[in-house]
Order: structure tokens, then sequence, then C-alpha cells
């Protein structure tokens, strides 16, 4: 079965630093997403992506952060100088197309800033 | 602002018995609202959808009833299984395609 593939599972990262997380879609799916989780929260959203260009964000998704899909199959968050509260578990999803729902979910990337 | 929320964070069933989750929202542009479930270290995974202009749909053991009245969504599970114990979240979005807004999430235990 197809699946979202996120790497790495686990990065620490000292404050200050840029890091950037790393997608994989589904090879066919035309919308791209960033979710966050901070530990015992609920999922929050951070910005979609669709032909080329950010469709939508959150007020979350400041000038900090930024996204890019270099090469027609990565899908990146980059985050430019990582605050201590940045840390939380950054899930990748990606979608078919309009008209479905069914978003799929990578696992996860746990970001700890120190 | 706009909110989804859950009524209970945890319910704990035994094997076999259905459960029911419940899930409260606010903004009542949502077109669609979805339920979700998270094993513990997995992302979020799909269970069933259903759009504003329905009331209930199922699906394979399944159930989403809709009550737009009252702005409140339930997942029906029904002969739960040890395999269903997770965190259930509901989300709602105003379209296909846009942003998913999550709830806070109930975890579910299945004890034997």
């Amino acid at each position: 079965e197809p699946e979202v593939t996120q790497t790495p599972s686990h990065q620490v990262t000292q404050m200050g630093q840029e890091v950037i997380l790393r997608c994989v879609p589904i090879s066919n799916h035309l919308y791209f997403y960033w979710y966050r989780q901070i530990l015992g929260q609920k999922v929050e959203f951070l910005v979609s992506f669709y032909n080329n260009e950010i469709s939508e964000k959150s007020e979350i998704f400041d000038d900090q952060f930024s996204v890019e899909r270099p090469d027609g199959s990565n899908f990146t968050l980059k985050i430019r100088s990582t605050k201590l509260e940045d840390s939380a578990m950054y899930f990748c999803a990606s979608l078919l197309t309009r008209g479905v729902t069914e978003a799929f979910f990578g696992q996860g990337t746990r970001l700890t800033v120190v | 602002g706009e909110s989804v929320g859950l009524h209970l964070p945890t319910l704990s069933v035994q094997e076999g018995d259905n459960s029911i989750i419940n899930c409260a929202y606010s903004n009542s542009a949502s077109d669609y609202f979805i339920w979700y479930k998270q094993e513990s270290g997995k992302g979020p995974q799909f269970i069933i959808d259903i759009r504003s202009n329905m009331d209930k749909r199922q699906g394979q053991r399944v159930t989403v009833l809709l009550n737009k009245t009252v702005k409140h969504l339930s997942l029906q599970i029904a002969a739960t299984q040890p395999g269903d114990s997770a965190v259930y979240f509901c989300a709602e979005s105003s379209n296909s395609g846009y942003a998913l807004n999550f709830g806070k999430g109930t975890s579910l235990l299945v004890t034997p």
C-alpha cells in the first residue's frame, strides 16, 4: 500500500539552528500538508501546498517556516531559527485531489529543540 | 475562534462492546467532518468522513452520525476489538483539500 514517508524519525537540534524535515508524499497525490502535534495536544495545521505554491497557512506558519517541493517527489519543511516551543511531532500528509477527504499521514518526525 | 472539541478525554470499553466517541463543533460553515485514529507512535489514520448534507454514514464496523442542529458528531464502533485502542480525533474542513481543524482527541482503551 502506498504511504507517506518522513525522515528523520527523530531530530534533535539546538535552539537557533535551522532544521529541514523531509517528506515523500504518495506519488500521484496533488495536495501536500504539514501539521504538528505538541506532546499530548491536538494536531494543528501548519500549511498546505498545491501546484508548487502555498494554498493555505495557519498563524503558526510565520516567516520562520518555509516549504519547498524541490524535485517533484520530496516535500520539505524548513524552520530557520528553531525555538524551544517548536518541539513537537511534525506530520506530513498528502491528498490525491480535491473531492476526496482521505488525507494520508506519514509517521511523523519528532523534533526536539534543546 | 471556531473550534472542534471532544466531550471526554478517555473512554474504556470491554472487548466486544460498542463504543461511542463524541465530538462538538462550532463552525457552521464546515462541509466535511472526518474521524481519524492515531495509534501510539504513528500518524493519524483516516477512518470515515461525512459531508454536512448527510446525517449518517456507515463503514466497516464504524458509523458516523452528524447532528447539525446541535453541532454534534459521533463515531460508533461496533464490537470493539483490542486493535481499536488508540486516540480518536474528529476534524472538520470547510472543503475537500482544505486544512483539517482537529479536535483534542479521545483515548479509547479496549479491555479484555
